[in-house]
């Protein structure tokens, strides 16, 4: 299958600050991106779509100021968690798919914010 | 109701069983059926992919598809510590653009050595 690659796989910051969080679709153009949060022993929750050179459509209850979502190429994404605090603690996946196809997705990010 | 159901488990089986996996669904616009395995703290790594009924085998994997019974299984044969892993179904009405994937709860399974 294609291959989605999700960087970094860890991070942990300090509350207040911001991370990044990048998806590259490594042999396939990606037309859509999705950013998903996924609680421990949970399934993913949809947080947004990304179509490239467009602005993302967030989902209910998604802070679009506090999940900032670029998707500026054909195979980038990033995701970018401002101000970050102790609630946003959790593991992050993006998934990306061709202009009609199924959707592959990155290794995920789990990020601990102290 | 949720739109997909799936028993989270825990599901724990001896080696070389067969295992079965199942889902539910209550909206008749889905015509795609996928099945993802994810690896603890690992991405969701997609292991079949059917569309509309029947069924679709690969190694010891089969998917089969009942939508007029809006139900999907997943069959894995001689089942090796190796799978175990959570499994989730996931489906959607298309493939193109900004088509959501709906994904079941996930089930956790544990094959015993």
């Amino acid at each position: 299958g294609a291959v989605v690659s999700q960087h970094p796989s860890r991070v942990i910051c300090k509350s207040g600050t911001s991370v990044k969080i990048e998806c590259r679709s490594l042999d396939f153009q990606a037309t859509t991106m999705f950013w998903y949060r996924q609680f421990p022993k949970k399934s993913l929750m949809l947080m947004a779509t990304s179509n490239e050179g467009s602005k993302a459509t967030y989902e209910q209850g998604v802070e679009k100021d506090k999940f900032l979502i670029n998707h500026a190429s054909l195979t980038l994404s990033t995701l970018t968690v401002t101000s970050a605090h102790p609630e946003d603690s959790s593991f992050y996946i993006c998934s990306a798919r061709v202009q009609v196809g199924v959707a592959f997705f990155g290794q995920g990010t789990r990020l601990t914010v102290v | 109701q949720k739109e997909v159901e799936q028993d989270p488990g825990p599901l724990s089986v001896p080696e070389g069983a067969i295992v079965s996996l199942n889902c539910t669904y209550s909206n008749s616009a889905f015509q795609y059926f996928m099945w993802y395995r994810q690896y603890s703290r690992k991405g969701p790594e997609l292991l079949m992919y059917t569309y509309s009924s029947g069924n679709k085998e690969d190694g010891r994997f089969t998917a089969q598809v009942d939508k007029s019974s809006k139900y999907i299984s997943l069959f894995i044969r001689d089942s090796q510590p190796s799978d175990s892993a959570t499994y989730l179904c996931a489906m959607s009405a298309g493939l193109g653009g900004a088509q959501k994937l709906v994904f079941g709860q996930g089930t956790r399974l544990t094959i015993n050595p």
